[in-house]
């Protein structure tokens, strides 16, 4: 059964400093890896998503990777900015589309 | 594009009584839909997919007689909470599969207080 984990469970920085968020997958059998941005109390916003073929996504301040053979991916965050606070979700995708969420990073950017 | 919509927001009902929930894709039409349930401060679950004109696919543990499911068009899935009870509160997410980009857009949830 699939398992991703999430670290750290949450992370509080000041504002413009650069970050990392990782996320890893127990089976590495996997079709693409998404992550998600989550307000509180709101739906999820796609951020990026990653084929199992391709080895990392850019959009503008966000560049997220996948190595699937360790079954790890990290999503970067440059200069970041009190609007990034949120819930970062990693989710993998496998057969029939079904994606596999882990328990989310709370991130908080202080200004 | 590919905005997904869910009605009602937020709701209130007696222990007991059913509650339906919509899910709608807006701009695109989705053969497959999924319903997910999240409780504070925890992850997203998978409850079931939704498939247009078939019977949908529940995950392991999902009571298919509680949470009734219903994909009568390409744009339109619902979700019914029979006999909530109050351990049935939670928000209640959708997605649509966009297919020709085989990506998921969610819509902003539904939260549900059974009293």
């Amino acid at each position: 059964k699939q398992e991703v984990t999430q670290i750290p469970a949450a992370l509080s920085v000041p504002e413009g400093e650069n970050l990392v968020l990782n996320c890893s997958f127990t089976d590495s059998a996997i079709y693409n890896l998404q992550w998600f941005r989550q307000d509180p109390g709101k739906g999820l916003t796609s951020l990026l998503l990653i084929q199992s073929s391709q080895r990392e996504q850019t959009s503008g301040r966000l560049n997220a990777s996948l190595d699937k053979s360790s079954g790890r991916s990290t999503l970067y965050i440059a200069a970041s900015q009190p609007g990034d606070s949120a819930t970062y979700l990693c989710a993998v995708i496998q057969g029939a589309q079904k994606l596999v969420f882990g328990q989310g990073t709370r991130l908080t950017i202080n200004p | 594009g590919a905005v997904v919509s869910q009605h009602p927001s937020w709701v209130i009902c007696k222990s007991g009584t059913s509650v339906k929930i919509e899910c709608r894709s807006l701009d695109f039409q989705a053969t497959t839909m999924f319903w997910y349930r999240q409780f504070p401060k925890q992850s997203l679950m998978l409850m079931a997919t939704s498939n247009e004109g078939s019977k949908a696919t529940y995950e392991q543990g999902v009571e298919k007689d509680k949470f009734l499911i219903n994909h009568a068009s390409l744009t339109l899935s619902t979700l019914t909470v029979t006999s909530a009870h109050p351990e049935d509160s939670s928000f209640y997410i959708c997605s649509a599969l966009r297919g020709e980009v085989a990506e998921q857009y969610f819509g902003p949830g539904t939260r549900l207080t059974v009293t």
